[in-house]
């Protein structure tokens, strides 16, 4: 089974910290993601990468930055982080390969972050 | 830009009845992937189901199936014999044909998710 293991399952920072989410995947995957989720908005597409040192920004990258250093590890950066920035934070995976568009994401467990 | 519309927040069933949640998109592709996931308390989300949109026969697993109407754009997930397990948010997912420009067409887009409550 394909394992994306996320840092920290709660995190409590405080405005203007530097706040890094890490994110490990086990299956070689070429794209990694990184969502916010909060009530009645669904899941948003912040950053995304489909190779090592690759991203493209998503929906709503203003606030934050990534960093993809090995194929198996995506970080995502609150520069100078916010309240506004509470949420939770959720991180997928997915190959990709010539036939692989039914393939699904896989995620991590979420990391619920309050920002003070 | 593709949109995925769920409009029901909130949905409530009786154990072993049958459920079904709606799910409608916008696209002007003809060749596309639905998806619906369900994000349990534990807050891990998992694939229910998947539907490529070439194929005309409605995917199913299990006691979950779907209600795929290319014309209409409406994708809806019905849940039979529904369990207490089964409580939990459902989103349904949006997600272009793969394109030549490495994993970018790999996004998907989510609905605005569904609570389903299942009543014992």
């Amino acid at each position: 089974d394909v394992k994306v293991t996320q840092s920290s399952r709660y995190l409590v920072k405080r405005t203007g910290e530097k706040v890094f989410l890490e994110c490990v995947q086990d299956m070689d995957h070429e794209n990694m993601f990184w969502y916010r989720q909060d009530p009645g908005l669904g899941l948003r597409l912040i950053y995304f990468s489909y190779d090592v040192k690759m991203k493209e920004k998503g929906d709503i990258p203003e606030g934050y930055s990534v960093s993809r250093e090995k194929k198996e590890r995506f970080s995502l950066i609150l520069e100078s982080a916010s309240t506004n920035q509470t949420s939770m934070y959720l991180c997928a995976s997915s190959p990709y390969y010539r036939g692989s568009g039914n393939q699904p994401q896989h995620f991590g467990d979420g990391t619920r972050l309050s920002i003070l | 830009a593709q949109t995925v519309t769920q409009s029901q927040p909130e949905m409530s069933v009786q154990e072993a009845e049958t459920v079904t949640l709606s799910c409608t998109y916008d696209t002007s592709e003809s060749d596309y992937y639905l998806f619906w996931y369900k994000q349990p308390p534990s807050r891990q989300m998992i694939l229910v189901i998947r539907q490529e949109a070439y194929k005309q026969q409605n995917a199913t697993e299990n006691r979950f199936s779907v209600n795929f109407q290319k014309a209409a754009k409406s994708f809806s997930l019905k849940i039979s014999d529904s369990q207490l397990g089964d409580a939990a948010m459902y989103f349904c997912a949006y997600r272009n044909p793969l394109g030549g420009d490495g994993g970018a067409t790999n996004k998907l887009i989510f609905g605005t998710g569904t609570l389903l409550a299942v009543q014992p």
